[in-house]
């Protein structure tokens, strides 16, 4: 099986503009959540979709969102970017609930606000 | 509060000695927890998860309830360990994750 998969690997914005990521999940995988990967503040979860809606959410501002299509690719997008929010980006998988769930990570998108 | 806490943030052994990178929680509920590792320029993977008690690449981990301890034990360390190891606490069986700030674990010839 292919691994979690993301795009873009790396990226380089402006202060103000909005970014989007992509993620698309182990074949039969039907969870997906997003984490922040900054050398401060360490991993943290921002949010995490199952079968298209949000099933958690992490302690960020609104301009952080996301979104699940049908085939349980997932997107998340930041808005007014800002100089902090430069980090890594990782989007994870697990299959469903009742199955464990063994999380699997992406190799991250690297996003640089300037 | 949900908290894991990895107190060392730099673990630097020799080749053949023995390993414990520390991790702590807190949680009120039946914790699940794991270790990942991430090695230079690769993905973060999955070390360990306490339901499994298994022993990975030689290292294990014991969940200690009453300590609130999850500890990553290896008795001799190889320089193929050096990489960054992460503890993470899961919920309720979901895709989300607390994890520790990390240690890095240098093992010298």
């Amino acid at each position: 099986k292919a691994g979690v998969t993301q795009t873009p690997r790396y990226l380089i914005k402006t202060r103000g503009q909005q970014v989007t990521l992509s993620c698309s999940p182990i074949s039969g995988h039907r969870s997906v959540s997003w984490y922040q990967q900054t050398p401060g503040q360490g991993l943290q979860f921002l949010f995490e979709y199952f079968s298209e809606t949000q099933r958690n959410k992490g302690n960020f501002p609104g301009r952080f969102s996301g979104r699940q299509f049908s085939n349980s690719r997932s997107e998340m997008n930041v808005s007014t970017l800002e100089l902090g929010d430069s980090a890594l980006y990782l989007c994870a998988s697990s299959p469903d609930r009742g199955e464990g769930n063994t999380i699997y990570f992406g190799e991250g998108s690297w996003l640089t606000v300037v | 509060a949900q908290r894991v806490t990895q107190p060392e943030k730099l673990l630097s052994v020799f080749k053949g000695a023995p390993v414990e990178l520390k991790c702590n929680y807190s949680y009120s509920g039946s914790p699940e927890l794991f270790w990942y590792v991430q090695y230079s320029r690769q993905r973060l993977q999955l070390l360990l998860r306490h339901i499994s008690r298994e022993s990975i690449k030689g290292f294990t981990a014991d969940l200690n309830k009453g300590e609130t301890s999850f500890h990553l034990k290896k008795p001799f360390a190889q320089e193929e360990d050096s990489a960054m190891y992460y503890c993470a606490l899961g919920s309720g069986n979901t895709g989300k994750l607390i994890f520790g700030q990390g240690t890095t674990l240098q093992v010298k010839p």
